[in-house]
């Protein structure tokens, strides 16, 4: 079964800074991928996905982006984080299809001050 | 527009109390439901799914859940609940857009509290 590593676990950062987070996965190939949002009460906002390489579909405007490298890697970025950016990150897998079972990875927690 | 709602935002129980948590969806076609727990700081790990077939699906932790088509519900349940069930559950529903990616959508959560 598929494993899901994100990295760092927390951070904190200042505003205006820039963001790396990093989501791998073991034990499946040509996952489609995701990137999720969660804020206190509001529960998980879809960021980005990708069904491949290089391919990333966003689904909320923000100064986030997305990029996937490798068929198993999976990265969120920004230029220059926003208070509002605060949050649980979450990354996901599945195998495709449309109907197949997402799986999370343990989140990142992302603290801008 | 499709949605999901969870109505009940925290749930008090005693332990050993029997559990429900209530989910409502809105979906135009044949929807794919999901129940996920939470542990504070952890991600989400499946609880059950329902695709199709037998309405009511057994899951992980002795949890099980209804489809019920008519009233548009998705209820989780548990006769006997233990103090390691405190946690926040996740209702979603998704489905096969025609696509590579099934995406879904997510209730705002339940947070279970259990009191000894």
């Amino acid at each position: 079964s598929q494993t899901i590593h994100q990295w760092p676990a927390t951070l904190v950062q200042p505003v205006g800074s820039p963001l790396s987070l990093e989501c791998t996965v073991e034990g499946t190939s040509n996952p489609n991928l995701y990137w999720y949002r969660q804020a206190a009460g509001r529960g998980l906002q879809l960021l980005f996905y990708s069904v491949g390489i290089g391919q990333i579909s966003s689904e909320v405007p923000q100064n986030l982006s997305a990029s996937r490298p490798q068929d198993r890697q999976f990265i969120l970025s920004s230029k220059k984080l926003l208070l509002s950016d605060s949050g649980f990150y979450l990354c996901a897998c599945d195998r495709g299809g449309g109907t197949d079972t997402q799986y999370f990875g343990p989140g990142t927690r992302l603290t801008v001050l | 527009a499709q949605s999901v709602t969870q109505p009940d935002i925290h749930i008090t129980v005693s332990e050993g109390a029997s559990l429900e948590l209530r989910c409502n969806y809105s979906y135009g076609a044949t929807p794919y439901l999901f129940w996920y727990v939470q542990s504070p700081g952890q991600g989400l790990q499946l609880l059950l799914k329902y695709f199709s077939g037998d309405t009511l699906v057994q899951g992980i932790k002795g949890f099980e859940a209804e489809f019920k088509r008519s009233q548009s519900s998705f209820n989780l349940r548990k006769p006997s609940v233990h103090w390691s069930d405190a946690a926040e559950y996740f209702c979603a529903v998704g489905g096969n857009y025609g696509g590579s990616q099934g995406n879904l959508i997510f209730g705002k959560g339940t947070k279970l509290s259990v009191k000894p």
